[in-house]
């Protein structure tokens, strides 16, 4: 069945630092992949997505590219705030029914 | 401004108890879904629907139950609460075609 596999958190980044959060999958066929945040006490919101082979999606300075050889969908940020201090989820959606797969997600903490 | 409304923000029950959590989404959306979300499990799906009075088993539906006689409305149903099903639960909906889910804040139920 489908899968998503996030990097383990948490993670602590200074303030300005590179993020990257690894993220792979397996699904049948080509699926849409997508990025969600939860900031502390809130539901998940959508970050960015990308729907097919190497679509660059992006949002609010991250970004993540769409790699069908490697299974990844990585996300990145080149400077970090500690507004972004939140927990981030890799998912899928591979049948196209709207239906999403999601990853045990990765805490991030952003430290001044 | 869109958004999907969860009756309650934290909830304590009995065991045994029948708990009925409610979702209500204002855009119109045609699916809406349940997850429960755990430490180190990511969000997993219990019910879901594409339409009115239809209704669909997600990857995890034992001991779980579901309405939606309207359109807007999508209830979960548990029906003898267990201490197992202490849990974070997050109802979405979304539009066919669609550009990603909103999720609502969350309820935060703990079984005794």
């Amino acid at each position: 069945g489908d899968s998503v596999t996030q990097m383990e958190g948490p993670v602590t980044l200074s303030e300005e630092a590179f993020l990257t959060i690894n993220c792979t999958y397996t699904a049948t066929g080509y699926p849409s992949l997508f990025w969600y945040v939860q900031y502390p006490g809130e539901g998940l919101q959508l970050l960015l997505k990308a729907t097919k082979a190497d679509d660059k999606g992006s949002n609010k300075g991250f970004e993540a590219t769409y790699r069908k050889e490697t299974t990844s969908f990585h996300l990145e940020k080149g400077s970090v705030q500690v507004s972004d201090s939140a927990v981030y989820f890799c998912a899928l959606d591979s049948r196209g029914n709207e239906k999403l797969t999601f990853g045990t997600g990765t805490r991030l903490t952003i430290i001044p | 401004d869109v958004k999907v409304t969860q009756s309650s923000r934290y909830l304590v029950k009995r065991t045994g108890e029948k708990v009925f959590l409610e979702c209500v989404q204002d855009m119109d959306h045609e699916n809406m879904f349940w997850y429960r979300q755990d430490p180190g499990l990511g969000l997993r799906l219990i019910y879901f629907s594409y339409d009115v009075k239809m209704k669909e088993k997600g990857d995890i539906p034992e001991g779980y139950s579901v309405s939606r006689e309207k359109k807007e409305r999508f209830s979960l149903i548990l029906e003898s609460a267990s201490t197992n099903q202490t849990s974070m639960y997050l109802c979405a909906s979304s539009s066919r075609g669609y550009e990603g889910y909103t999720f609502g804040s969350g309820t935060r139920l703990t079984v005794v």
